[in-house]
């Protein structure tokens, strides 16, 4: 199984603060890799697909970079409704998996 | 627009068996594989399987092999994941999801139905 690892866990930050949060797959992934938004009680919702293509309505705010093990998410201005949980998820094979979490919390 | 809607809350004994619908809605569904996804309290998300609503073809995580079973009934676009020898550490909320092709992301996701395995 493919694993993978983000960081930080947990990750406290002010409004308009640029953030970044990262994803490591323990083998190449390629770019088969995607980014969630989940807010407590919510579904996730698709911010970034393919490691770098923002989903249609997400705010351009946020971007993915990143290709075969090593990846990044960024917030380049957070706003107040960006306090979230965000996870990477791998599709390049099965079993599908995802990361186990980033929480950012409100400085 | 596409859209999943998923059958209500459950509470099972342990031992027992929970089956979740979800049903699909502004989207053709036999072309798109669709996935069961789930989150334990406070956990994170953990991948249990798909099935191919057209195929019937499905492909179980090995952790949840030979308790889970993924079908679809194509005549009124719904998909279900039936899990039995419920234990409480299946307590979870339980998502469905959409795999979109060619770039196999989950979009959209059903609303979660919350599975409390309780004695």
């Amino acid at each position: 199984d493919i694993q993978m690892t983000q960081s930080p866990s947990s990750l406290s930050a002010s409004v308009r603060d640029r953030v970044t949060i990262t994803c490591r797959a323990s083998q190449t992934i390629h770019i088969n890799l995607n980014w969630y938004q989940q807010k407590p009680g919510k579904a996730p919702k698709l911010l970034i697909y393919a490691a770098s293509s923002l989903q249609s309505g997400v705010p351009s705010r946020f971007s993915g970079s990143g290709s075969g093990t090593d990846f990044t998410l960024t917030i380049s201005s957070l706003q107040p409704e960006d306090f979230a949980t965000y996870y990477c998820q791998q599709t390049y094979s099965s079993p599908i998996t995802f990361g186990q979490g980033t929480r950012l919390e409100i400085k | 627009q596409a859209q999943l809607v998923q059958s209500g809350a459950e509470v099972k004994k342990p031992g027992a068996s929970v089956k979740v619908s979800c049903k699909a809605s502004g989207y053709t569904f036999i072309g798109y594989y669709l996935h069961w996804v789930r989150q334990a309290p406070g956990q994170g998300l953990e991948w249990m399987g798909r099935i191919n609503p057209n195929t019937g073809g499905t492909d179980y995580a090995q952790k949840f092999q030979g308790r889970v079973t993924m079908t679809r009934d194509t005549s009124i676009s719904t998909a279900s994941m039936e899990l039995s020898r419920l234990r409480s550490d299946d307590t979870a909320v339980y998502y469905c999801a959409t795999e979109v092709h060619p770039d196999h992301y989950f979009d959209p996701w059903g609303q979660g139905t919350l599975v409390t395995v309780s004695s």
